[in-house]
């Protein structure tokens, strides 16, 4: 069974500060890690992947994430937030790359304050 | 890359009418097409997967006689809410199956029951 848990439904920074949005994912096979984001009454936009090539994944945006497996933790991170990074933020994993499904995450809102 | 399009991307419709959401792969073959569902503020939730030329496979608690899903063809797959009532009111997603394809989101469909 797979599952990812996303800590905090809604997170507020700074424009400027450091973005941090957690995930900690379960599975009992090694596991295809993902985030995405989705803007209002849109798709969802790949972030990133994490497919055990390396533990440090750079995506789009000037958004990274680090695997930690002794944490069972994916956290996104950006160092200086935009005010176009407003949306919403999903943690999915999988037991493969997208042949398979991706069990989402409940999803973090984040704000940028002005 | 790959390109999903789902159509329509906004829809109303009264309640008892039955609605069709179409997912086109446009430049590949999709033997599988997952179809998602988010209410809102929640997560995306895998409804039931398609297999073309064979039978959908249904996630427990989804009505596959409510949700009828067809996959005629490798570039298309469909979604008909039958007699629709203002629960099925949601974001209706789809995302083809296959190497590497987690990224191809369809834009999504919003239902609105009325």
């Amino acid at each position: 069974a797979q599952s990812v848990t996303q800590l905090g439904s809604h997170v507020s920074v700074s424009e400027g500060a450091l973005v941090l949005l957690r995930c900690n994912y379960s599975s009992s096979v090694p596991p295809y890690l993902f985030w995405y984001v989705q803007y209002p009454n849109k798709g969802l936009q790949l972030l990133l992947k994490y497919t055990s090539a390396a533990t440090l994944v750079k995506g789009i945006n000037g958004f990274e994430a680090e695997f930690k497996k002794s944490e069972t933790s994916f956290h996104l991170t950006k160092p200086s937030a935009h005010m176009s990074d407003a949306a919403e933020y999903f943690c999915a994993v999988s037991d493969q790359d997208g042949a398979n499904n991706l069990f989402f995450g409940t999803g973090t809102r984040l704000t940028v304050i002005p | 890359g790959a390109v999903v399009s789902q159509h329509p991307s906004w829809v109303i419709c009264k309640s008892g009418t039955s609605v069709k959401i179409e997912c086109r792969s446009l430049d590949f073959q999709a033997t599988t097409m997952f179809w998602y569902r988010q209410f809102p503020k929640q997560s995306l939730m895998l409804m039931a997967t398609s297999n073309e030329g064979s039978k959908a496979t249904y996630e427990q608690g989804v009505e596959k006689d409510k949700f009828l899903i067809n996959h005629a063809s490798l570039t298309l797959s469909t979604l008909t809410v039958t007699s629709a009532h203002p629960e099925d009111s949601s974001f209706y997603i789809c995302r083809p199956g296959g190497l590497n394809t987690e990224a191809f989101f369809g834009q999504g469909t919003r239902l609105t029951v009325v």
